[in-house]
C-alpha cells in the first residue's frame, strides 16, 4: 500500500536555526498539507498546498514559515527561525482528488533547545 | 468553520459496541463530517465520512441526524487495538482546511 514519507524522524536544532521538514507524498496525490501537533495537545492544521500554490493556512503559518514542491515528488515546510514553542510533532499529509481522505505521514519530532 | 465538541475519554470492553458522539452546532451547508483515529506517535488515520443520514464500511459506521447538529462513530466489538484518540473534523467540501478537535480518547480494557 503506498504510504506518505516524511524525513527526518527526529530533528534536534538550536533557537533561531532554520529547518526543513521533507515530505514524499502518495505519487498520484495533487493535495497537500502540513500539521503539527505538541506534545500532548490536538493536532493543528498548518497549510493546504494544491497546484504549487498555498490554498489554505492557519493563524499559526505566518512569515516564519514557508512551504514549497521543489521537484515532482518532494513537500518541504520551511522554519526560517526556531522558537522553542516551535517543538511539536510535525505531519504531512496528502490526498488525491477524488476523494476527501487524507493519508498522513508518520511525522518529524522537531525539538528546538 | 464549525466548531466540535467531544467527550474527552471513554473506557470500554473488549467485544463491546463503543459510540462516540461529535457535536457541531454551527455546522454549514456545504460541510462534510470526518473522523480520524490516532494512535501515539503516529500521524491520524481516517476512518470514514459522511454527509447526511448514515455511512457504514469495514471498520466503522457513522449517524448524522437531519440537522446534521451532531454525528455519532460507531465501533462495533471493539479490540484492544481500537485504544487510540479519535478525532470529528467538520470541514468545507473543498476539503481545503481541516481543523481537529481536541478529541476523544478510547480506553478498551480486556
Amino acid at each position: 500500500e503506498p504510504e506518505v514519507t516524511q524525513t527526518p524522524s527526529h530533528q534536534v536544532t538550536q533557537m533561531g536555526q532554520e529547518v526543513i521538514l521533507r515530505c514524499v507524498p502518495i505519487s498520484n496525490h495533487l493535495y497537500f498539507y502540513w500539521y503539527r501537533q505538541i506534545l500532548g495537545q490536538k493536532v493543528e492544521f498548518l497549510v493546504s498546498f494544491y497546484n504549487n500554490e498555498i490554498s489554505e493556512k492557519s493563524e499559526i503559518f505566518d512569515d516564519q514559515f514557508s512551504v514549497e514542491r521543489p521537484d515532482g515528488s518532494n513537500f518541504t515546510l520551511k522554519i526560517r527561525s526556531t522558537k522553542l514553542e516551535d517543538s511539536a510533532m510535525y505531519f504531512c499529509a496528502s490526498r488525491d482528488s477524488l476523494r476527501s481522505e487524507q493519508y498522513f505521514g508518520p511525522g518529524t519530532r522537531l525539538t528546538v533547545t | 468553520l464549525a466548531k466540535t465538541t467531544q467527550p474527552i475519554s471513554m473506557d470500554s470492553y473488549e467485544g463491546q459496541e463503543v459510540n462516540i458522539t461529535c457535536s457541531h452546532n454551527n455546522i454549514a451547508t456545504n460541510d462534510y463530517i470526518t473522523w480520524y483515529q490516532q494512535f501515539p506517535s503516529q500521524g491520524p488515520r481516517f476512518i470514514i465520512q459522511g454527509y447526511k443520514t448514515k455511512v457504514t464500511n469495514e471498520v466503522a459506521s457513522l449517524f448524522i441526524p437531519a440537522d446534521r447538529k451532531s454525528s455519532t462513530l460507531s465501533l462495533p466489538r471493539v479490540s484492544l487495538s481500537d485504544t487510540a484518540v479519535y478525532y470529528c473534523l467538520v470541514g468545507e467540501d473543498n476539503f481545503n482546511k481541516f481543523y481537529f478537535g481536541s478529541g476523544t480518547k478510547l480506553n478498551v480494557k480486556p
